[in-house]
């Protein structure tokens, strides 16, 4: 079974800094694809960023990047000149291309953005 | 256009009362998910359509969970004879069909049972 780790339960940054969502995930599959879900107080999930395994190149979108080390399973989210609307649970996800279809859902990361 | 959408926003019922949740999906999207999100267990998956084929019921935790999809398009959760354990947000996606395709999610419904 897959299973998604975010050990940083909560973290907090100034605004207009950048920060580091850390994920990590124990797969023995060849193909996946890794998202970041954020979870506004509103309740939406809302796609932040996609990964396809297969691709060497980190996504970017806009402030947002990964770094995404396949042989380490870490897919790491950064969030670049942060602002207050960045506040939010940010979820790491898997989904296996033979695994099935449900994603598999990380605990979440809180994070906190202070004037 | 118009995202997932689901109803109601929040209910609150009494243990041992059936409740229906309802997820209006994207239109043109075949495949609808639904997810369970509580504190104790994070974000589970509840069950899976895709288009007209039987639906994977692998995630629901109990007989008393089942749902339904009429027309390929708006699906219904229901739960029977609720207990205080079922109090979580219900969460719908929809994506276009192949299984590593994005899944969209709706705002979910706050179930409370008291």
């Amino acid at each position: 079974a897959q299973t998604v780790t975010q050990s940083q339960p909560e973290m907090s940054v100034q605004e207009a800094e950048t920060v580091t969502l850390s994920c990590t995930y124990d797969t023995s599959e060849s193909d996946y694809y890794l998202f970041w879900y954020k979870q506004p107080p509103s309740r939406q999930m809302i796609l932040v960023i996609r990964q396809e395994a297969y691709k060497q190149q980190n996504a970017t979108e806009n402030r947002f990047s990964v770094n995404f080390q396949k042989a380490a399973k870490s897919f790491s989210l950064k969030i670049s000149d942060s602002q207050l609307g960045d506040a939010a649970m940010y979820f790491c996800a898997y989904i296996g291309s033979n695994s099935g279809y449900a994603l598999n859902f990380g605990k979440g990361t809180s994070l906190l953005v202070t004037p | 256009g118009a995202g997932v959408s689901q109803s109601p926003s929040n209910k609150v019922t009494e243990k041992g009362k059936d409740v229906e949740l309802r997820c209006d999906p994207i239109s043109g999207h075949t495949a609808l998910y639904w997810y369970r999100q509580s504190l104790g267990q994070g974000l589970e998956f509840l069950i899976y359509f895709q288009g007209n084929s039987a639906p994977d019921k692998s995630g629901l935790p109990s007989d008393r969970f089942s749902a339904e999809r009429t027309g390929g398009s708006v699906s219904t959760l229901t739960i029977q004879r609720t207990q205080q354990e079922d109090s979580a947000v219900y969460l719908c996606a929809s994506s276009t069909g192949r299984v590593v395709d994005t899944q969209y999610f709706g705002p979910g419904t706050r179930l409370t049972v008291l």
